[in-house]
């Protein structure tokens, strides 16, 4: 069974505004990935962020951890129609590796 | 060069025929995984390995094998394919034990069974 789940399923913006996605999970975690996936493609490692972190940031990208309420948020800023994709979380309890995948967020960007 | 690829790239086959799929990576990596996609699902582990000879299942690993002969590579089998065993294949690999580790992930293998 999937951990993480992705909010919204799809969202559209303009080019240059600021995107906004949520991820809950329902166990406890011991780090949390934001993954991206172009089209028929490979995911793409973008950002961990580890359980006793509250925010991190990565060039255009910040992330926050709520692990009181198991959840999670990543927000690209000024964003680019190349930022277009599919955005995953994976949250990974620990435990033998077992890294479970929400079903994602489409991210449009339109030019 | 890729660090993780698979091969093929895409398959057609249809119902009851074995077909393996292929995956080999230069990273240097100990451990990796194969996961299926399905639409509106995500990923879905179906097995993992943390060194060679070592194999244990995924959520999801009824109706598939796996081979681990070396470091480099590790295979994902279908016995015998079945129409729901459609979906986009991938493999991945990682470095570090529990915690902090990324995953590093192929192109993918687009498995059509009808």
């Amino acid at each position: 069974s999937q951990q993480g789940e992705e909010d919204p399923q799809a969202l559209s913006i303009q080019e240059g505004e600021n995107a906004t996605m949520n991820c809950s999970y329902k166990t406890s975690i011991n780090n949390l990935q934001w993954y991206r996936q172009n089209s028929g493609r490979g995911l793409v490692h973008l950002i961990l962020i580890r359980s006793n972190e509250r925010e991190k940031h990565s060039g255009r990208l910040r992330v926050t951890l709520d692990t009181s309420k198991k959840s999670s948020s990543l927000l690209i800023t000024a964003s680019r129609a190349a930022d277009t994709a599919s955005y995953f979380c994976a949250t990974d309890g620990g435990n033998n590796n077992d890294m479970r995948f929400g079903a994602g967020t489409r991210l449009t960007v339109k030019p | 060069d890729a660090d993780v690829t698979q091969t093929p790239r895409n398959r057609i086959t249809k119902t009851g025929k074995r077909i393996m799929l292929e995956c080999s990576q230069t990273k240097g990596h100990d451990r990796m995984y194969w996961y299926r996609q399905d639409p509106g699902l995500g990923l879905r582990l179906i097995y993992y390995s943390f060194d060679v000879k070592d194999i244990n299942k995924g959520e999801i690993s009824d109706g598939y094998s796996v081979s681990r002969q070396a470091q480099a590579k590790f295979s994902l089998s279908l016995e015998s394919a079945i129409p729901n065993q459609t979906a986009l294949y991938f493999c991945a690999t990682s470095a570090a034990w529990g915690g902090q580790e990324t995953q590093y992930f192929g192109p993918g293998t687009r498995l059509l069974v009808l």
